[in-house]
């Protein structure tokens, strides 16, 4: 299938601390794979995104790494700020084209002082 | 161009009555998807338009439901004898197939309340 399984949340976290959000996606096909984020009360945001095995996505201080082997596309951030309170959703495109995407069901993080 | 809009942002009506959703995308993206969220879960697909064509209908979208883009800019999404099982945030995305880019920006969505 098209499927997209992430950690459930909520993580908490204290400021400055290390962020990983784990990722995995049914190996079918050869998807593009994403981070999208949603800020309190705002629509969906493009973090990051990968189009090919081993590329790097990365953006205000995330990282994400395609993974084939592992079929893993693993969010980390080496010190997150309270600002970085969202909902972040792995998403990767659907198997036969029109860059459909399926979604993860998404990890609330919470970062506290 | 500030990005894609929908209306209306909040939608409550009765169990039976028809609504109809409107997309405006970001100018010249030639594709428009539209995803249903509900709470705790990511968005499902729905459907996709390149232009004025819908390319693909998702198995969720039952008969009750129909979406047009009739000149390749803005689209509606009509639910027809609403259920209290559609209530769900609506969503809009838009896509420019130029360049090989495959970003698809997202609308703020239309919470839809079924009572």
């Amino acid at each position: 299938g098209n499927s997209v399984t992430q950690m459930e949340g909520p993580v908490t976290l204290s400021e400055e601390a290390f962020l990983t959000i784990n990722c995995t996606y049914t190996a079918t096909g050869y998807p593009s794979l994403f981070w999208y984020v949603q800020y309190p009360g705002e629509g969906l945001q493009l973090l990051l995104k990968a189009t090919k095995a081993d590329d790097k996505g990365s953006n205000k201080g995330f990282e994400a790494t395609y993974r084939k082997e592992t079929t893993s596309f693993h969010l980390e951030k080496g010190s997150v700020q309270v600002s970085d309170s969202a909902v972040y959703f792995c998403a990767r495109t659907f198997t036969g084209g029109g860059n459909k995407l399926t979604f993860g069901t998404g990890t609330q993080l919470k970062v506290e002082l | 161009d500030t990005g894609v809009s929908q209306n209306p942002r909040h939608k409550i009506t009765k169990r039976g009555q028809n609504v109809t959703f409107r997309c405006d995308p970001i100018s010249e993206h030639n594709r428009l998807y539209w995803y249903r969220q509900t709470l705790g879960q990511g968005p499902e697909f729905l459907t996709y338009f390149q232009n004025e064509a819908q390319l693909e209908k998702s198995r969720l979208l039952s008969d009750r439901f129909s979406a047009e883009r009739p000149k390749g800019s803005f689209s509606t999404l009509e639910i027809q004898r609403t259920e209290q099982g559609d209530s769900a945030m609506y969503l809009c995305a838009s896509s420019s197939l130029a360049g090989g880019n495959n970003e698809q920006f997202f609308g703020p969505g239309t919470r839809l309340t079924v009572l």
